[in-house]
Formats: structure tokens, C-alpha cells, sequence
């Protein structure tokens, strides 16, 4: 079975500094995906990154970058230049690449401040 | 494209009433997946198919039915709704290939609908 950890209720970081938010996972596949979605209040589910289990570097995306550390079965997400809009939950996903679930963590709630 | 589709936005229920939510992609993707989130929570999977004419449970996926008749659509149906089905739901879709071992960048990834607030009073 696959488990997402995010250890981080809430987290608070000063505008145009970087953050980093914590997700650990634990799975028996070889193969599998790692994600990040940003939920604002209005509620959507927004796909920021994507990270595969057998890729080499770690994923970028603008101001998103994925600190994935295979062997301690880690993938934490880095915001640089935070800003305002950035406020939001945050949810680390898992992907089974073969069977095609995924499973969520229980999100981490972002607050910028000006 | 208009993406992930779902209707409705917003329903109220009372205990016991059945209804169906709405699914619907134009993508062309093969997977299509059904989640709840509750308050201040994840999203947990409630049924999920890779393709039409074949569905599988997910992780909590007593109290509803799926049915997947076209690679489109994929409703879901609660046939006697109970507080405890108070959540956002939402669908997803996705496009997988048929790979095996290595994962492929950019075809898993899940693309979501707006959601549908449900509450059983």
C-alpha cells in the first residue's frame, strides 16, 4: 500500500523568500510518480510538478522545484520568490504507474505574508 | 478543450435520495478517477477507471457506483445518500501509455475538474 506523509499543517513564510514544503512517501513499487497540486480557496485542484521514480534530476517548473531524495523516500516541494497568490493548501500526490491510483497527503496550508 | 467537466456545482441531499454527479472530459484521456475531500483533508479515491467498460474500487469506495460507457463520461452515483457523503468531490483524468517499469514524464498527470459541493442533511 501507498502512504503520503505531510508532516506540516500550516507554514508561514515572508514574500520573496523561498519555502519548503515536506512530504514523505513509502511504497513496495519500483515504479511510480510523485506530484504536487496547489488548492487556492476557490477551491480547484492546480497540477504544479511532477517527478518520476526513475529520473535522474530533480523536476523544475518556474518557481517550483522538486527536492526528490529517492532513498529516503522524500520529495519535498521548494517555492522560491514566494508571493502573495502563493497562499494555499498544498498537496502532495503519489501515482502507482502501473495500476493507476494515487493517493494524497493531507495537505499543507501556505500563508504568505507581505 | 474545456478540460474536466462536472455538474453539478452545488447539491443539497436528504438522507436516503440517490443521485448521479456528472463527468466529462474531452481530452481523450483514458484514465478517469472520482475523489472525495473532506473538510481540511486529502482527497481520497473512490473509483477509478483506465478505460471504457472497466472499472475498480478505490480506497473508500462503499455507498457509490460507476459506470464507464464511453472514454468521455463517468458518473457517479450515490444510490442512498447518508451525512457521512457530505464532501467536495471531485473528478480527474489522465493519459497513460502502456508502459511498464519506467514512468513516462507528463502522461500521468491528473487533471482535475472544478468539484461538486455535496451536503446530506
Amino acid at each position: 500500500a501507498q502512504k503520503i506523509t505531510q508532516t506540516q499543517p500550516g507554514m508561514f513564510v515572508q514574500e520573496k523568500e523561498a519555502v519548503t514544503l515536506d512530504c514523505t512517501y513509502d511504497t513496495s513499487d519500483p515504479s511510480y510518480g510523485l506530484f504536487w497540486y496547489k488548492q487556492p480557496s476557490s477551491g480547484e485542484m492546480i497540477f504544479l510538478i511532477y517527478q518520476g521514480s526513475y529520473d535522474q534530476q530533480n523536476a523544475t517548473e518556474g518557481r517550483y522545484s522538486l527536492n526528490f531524495q529517492k532513498a529516503r523516500k522524500s520529495a519535498n516541494l521548494v517555492i522560491s520568490a514566494s508571493q502573495l497568490g502563493d497562499s494555499a493548501m498544498y498537496f502532495c500526490a503519489m501515482r502507482d504507474v502501473n495500476a493507476g491510483k494515487s493517493t494524497f497527503g493531507d495537505g499543507t496550508t501556505l500563508t504568505v505574508k507581505p | 478543450n474545456a478540460g474536466v467537466t462536472q455538474t453539478p456545482k452545488f447539491r443539497i441531499l436528504k438522507i436516503g435520495q440517490s443521485m448521479t454527479l456528472q463527468c466529462a472530459q474531452d481530452m481523450n484521456h483514458n484514465y478517469m478517477y472520482w475523489y472525495r475531500q473532506d473538510p481540511g483533508m486529502g482527497l481520497k479515491l473512490i473509483y477509478y477507471s483506465v478505460g471504457a467498460g472497466i472499472t475498480d474500487k478505490g480506497e473508500v469506495p462503499n455507498g457509490y457506483n460507476v459506470s464507464r460507457s464511453t472514454t468521455e463520461d463517468f458518473p457517479l452515483r450515490l444510490e442512498l445518500a447518508a451525512p457521512s457523503q457530505t464532501s467536495v468531490y471531485f473528478c480527474a483524468s489522465s493519459y497513460r501509455r502502456g508502459v511498464t517499469g519506467r514512468s513516462t514524464n507528463s502522461t500521468d498527470t491528473q487533471y482535475f475538474g472544478p468539484g461538486t459541493r455535496l451536503t446530506v442533511l
